[in-house]
């Protein structure tokens, strides 16, 4: 089954570091495909956060940060600040659906 | 500067039909893999379809056979013709246009589809 697993919460302290996890199969982040993330706030739609597993667009600070190794990839965040709280989601192209792979989504709570 | 306006939403009983308008500006619908990614009430995202710039479409199991995804090249717009509609359907429909891979780097605000009777 093509699924892209991801945490369903994480919190921490102002000031920290925190990361969401994204795992994958052969047929999705193993296969090579990318993987993108998006945050987003209630009532709102979806802003990329970072593209192509490490890249930030125009305008998205230099504390979030991706990495994508095998099946998996993480998006970190350092220097947490109230206003990050939101949702996160990480997507990947997936070669079973021939289509488009979200992540379940995960909530991150600024303590 | 590239806008997604969609428009279309409402309620609608179970088994109807209702189709989505996703309006484009700042580029033409016909050039990108064109997107429907949907969110039900507290749920997640998921990917709806999409349509390639030559035209041809996938859809999601979940879809499969109910919906349809087309675009008018003269009116720069993307439709999605749902079918059959199941109160599972309910969900806000974004439309949404990858950047140079499968990235969705422009959104619209969302269209609100209430199947309910």
């Amino acid at each position: 089954q093509s699924v892209l697993t991801q945490p369903p919460s994480v919190s921490g302290a102002p000031g920290q570091r925190v990361t969401i996890s994204c795992t994958g199969s052969s047929s999705n982040i193993g296969a090579g495909y990318n993987v993108h993330w998006y945050q987003q706030f209630p009532g709102t739609a979806p802003k990329l956060l970072i593209h192509t597993n490490n890249n930030r667009p125009s305008g998205v600070p230099d504390r979030f940060s991706g990495s994508k190794s095998g099946t998996s990839a993480s998006l970190a965040i350092t220097g947490l600040q109230a206003e990050d709280e939101a949702d996160y989601y990480c997507q990947s192209y997936d070669s079973s659906l021939s289509g488009v792979l979200f992540g379940g989504g995960t909530k991150l709570t600024v303590l | 500067e590239v806008h997604l306006v969609e428009s279309g939403g409402g309620l609608i009983q179970p088994g109807g039909s209702l189709r989505l308008s996703c309006a484009a500006s700042g580029f033409t619908v016909t050039s990108s893999y064109m997107t429907w990614v949907r969110q039900g009430p507290g749920k997640g995202l998921e990917w709806v379809s999409f349509v390639n710039t030559g035209g041809s479409t996938y859809y999601a199991d979940s879809v499969k056979g109910r919906f349809t995804v087309s675009r008018d090249s003269s009116k720069n717009t993307l439709y999605l013709q749902m079918n059959s509609l199941r109160a599972e359907d309910t969900a806000v429909y974004y439309c949404a246009k990858p950047g140079g891979g499968w990235e969705f780097d422009y959104w619209g605000q969302g269209a609100l589809v209430t199947v309910s009777s």
